[in-house]
């Protein structure tokens, strides 16, 4: 659900290593998540959905994975780079949703140290 | 257009002063959404229109917040007697019915002093 009024966690990260973002959405019938990224003075931007129908989806280097029992998300990006750094959202749409609603998650800083 | 444009960019303002911030939505996009970013925070839902029906105004902070969207596509979100916590960027975002995911734009930063 939304966390508005909190400070973003920062996530930091050696260049060239992995890193993983973590997320817990609220709405068991939620069935569409995505991840966004947002860079400084940028709107967020999509980078990778997934359906609850699965568990596992994979991008160019970005890896989403959801835990639809324990309601978690989670991005995974491979050899992290100077450019990852941003803020990254998870966002969750309810089944049935008669608009196009979107729930969005408080946010991530990475901070990728070169 | 090819995106989500939002005019102006940057905009300072002071105390007591009403602003007009304007969206110009992907063309064809019937959904438009508002959302308000405080500095190093998340995202605010503010308000919701889909198509010809009554927008969702349910994230609205205060009844100096208002919208509208003309002839389903521009919209303006006007803050009236402007405080400095109204201080944020404003994102909006559109997207197809039925589509999964939103497009936003670059977003106004809106300073009161």
């Amino acid at each position: 659900g939304e966390n508005v009024g909190l400070h973003l966690p920062t996530l930091s990260v050696q260049e060239g290593d992995n890193s993983i973002i973590n997320c817990a959405y609220s709405n068991s019938a939620s069935d569409y998540f995505i991840w966004y990224k947002q860079e400084s003075g940028k709107g967020p931007q999509f980078i990778i959905d997934i359906r609850s129908n699965m568990d596992k989806r994979q991008g160019q280097r970005v890896t989403v994975l959801l835990n639809k029992t324990v309601k978690h998300l989670s991005l995974q990006i491979a050899a992290t780079q100077p450019g990852d750094s941003a803020v990254y959202f998870c966002a969750e749409k309810q089944a049935g949703n008669a608009g196009n609603m979107l729930t969005f998650g408080g946010g991530t800083r990475l901070m990728v140290k070169p | 257009g090819a995106g989500v444009s939002q005019s102006p960019s940057n905009k300072v303002t002071e105390k007591g002063k009403d602003v007009e911030l304007r969206c110009d939505p992907i063309s064809g996009h019937t959904a438009l959404y508002w959302y308000r970013q405080s500095l190093g925070q998340g995202l605010e839902f503010l308000i919701y229109f889909q198509g010809n029906s009554a927008p969702d105004k349910s994230g609205l902070p205060s009844d100096r917040f208002s919208a509208e969207r003309t002839g389903g596509s521009v919209s303006t979100l006007t803050i009236q007697r402007t405080q400095q916590e109204d201080s944020a960027v404003y994102l909006c975002a559109s997207s197809l019915v039925g589509s999964d995911g939103y497009t936003f734009g670059s977003g106004t930063r809106l300073t009161v002093v």
